[in-house]
């Protein structure tokens, strides 16, 4: 099946340190997206990629969709003790009307105040 | 509610017994997957179901695992026979038609003893 690589597996940063962790694949993806998990809470998604070599942003966050759709980063600026958590990327593949999610193993971050 | 909503929010079961764990999705959301998460591992895609089409079952992991998702909104996930190895926390999301953003619930942390 469809299996993504997700790295770093973790990170230990200072407070206002620029975080960078990436994604990539065998297969082509049609969606790439961003998650963040807080510990004991679900997942929340934090920035949507839809077309190859769109780079979006959500405030501090931003994300690439990589001009081979094979491949995706998250970039976090200026970090903050809140930005503590696991991140996960998921790729979309989709046929006809179904879409499957297939996720990274995720990315855990650390901020030292 | 406005979210994707678990219930119970955590369980314990002794091995053997049979769990039932309810998701209701975001209202008017077709999508609706399944995904088990163990201790500081990524999501593990169990099951997925898309309105009336014939639900993506690949995930279940054996035969003691089902899902069934009545009328098109709340989906219950059963695990007969469980086993220790059972313990997760189980996710749920849903998403609307025809898109790829996948939004969670809290999860189900289940814990067999």
């Amino acid at each position: 099946g469809q299996q993504l690589n997700q790295s770093p597996q973790s990170m230990f940063i200072q407070e206002g340190e620029d975080v960078s962790m990436n994604c990539t694949s065998s297969s082509i993806f049609n969606t790439w997206l961003w998650y963040k998990q807080d510990p004991g809470e679900g997942p929340v998604l934090l920035i949507a990629l839809y077309k190859a070599g769109e780079l979006t942003s959500n405030g501090r966050l931003t994300a690439q969709f990589g001009i081979t759709r094979k491949d995706s980063f998250l970039n976090i600026s200026a970090s903050i003790p809140s930005d503590v958590g696991i991140y996960f990327c998921a790729g979309v593949s989709s046929g006809g009307s179904n879409y499957k999610l297939t996720f990274g193993k995720g990315t855990l971050l650390t901020v030292n105040p | 509610g406005a979210g994707v909503s678990q219930s119970p929010s955590n369980k314990v079961t002794e091995k053997g017994k049979d769990v039932e764990l309810r998701c209701d999705p975001i209202s008017g959301h077709t999508a609706l997957y399944w995904y088990r998460q163990s201790l500081g591992q990524g999501l593990e895609f169990l099951i997925y179901f898309q309105g009336n089409s014939a639900p993506d079952k690949s995930g279940l992991p054996s035969d003691r695992f089902s899902a069934e998702r009545t009328g098109g909104s709340v989906s219950t996930l059963t695990i007969q026979r469980t086993q220790q190895e059972d313990s997760a926390v189980y996710l749920c999301a849903s998403s609307p038609y025809m898109n790829t953003e996948a939004f969670f619930g809290q999860g189900t942390r289940l814990t067999v003893v």
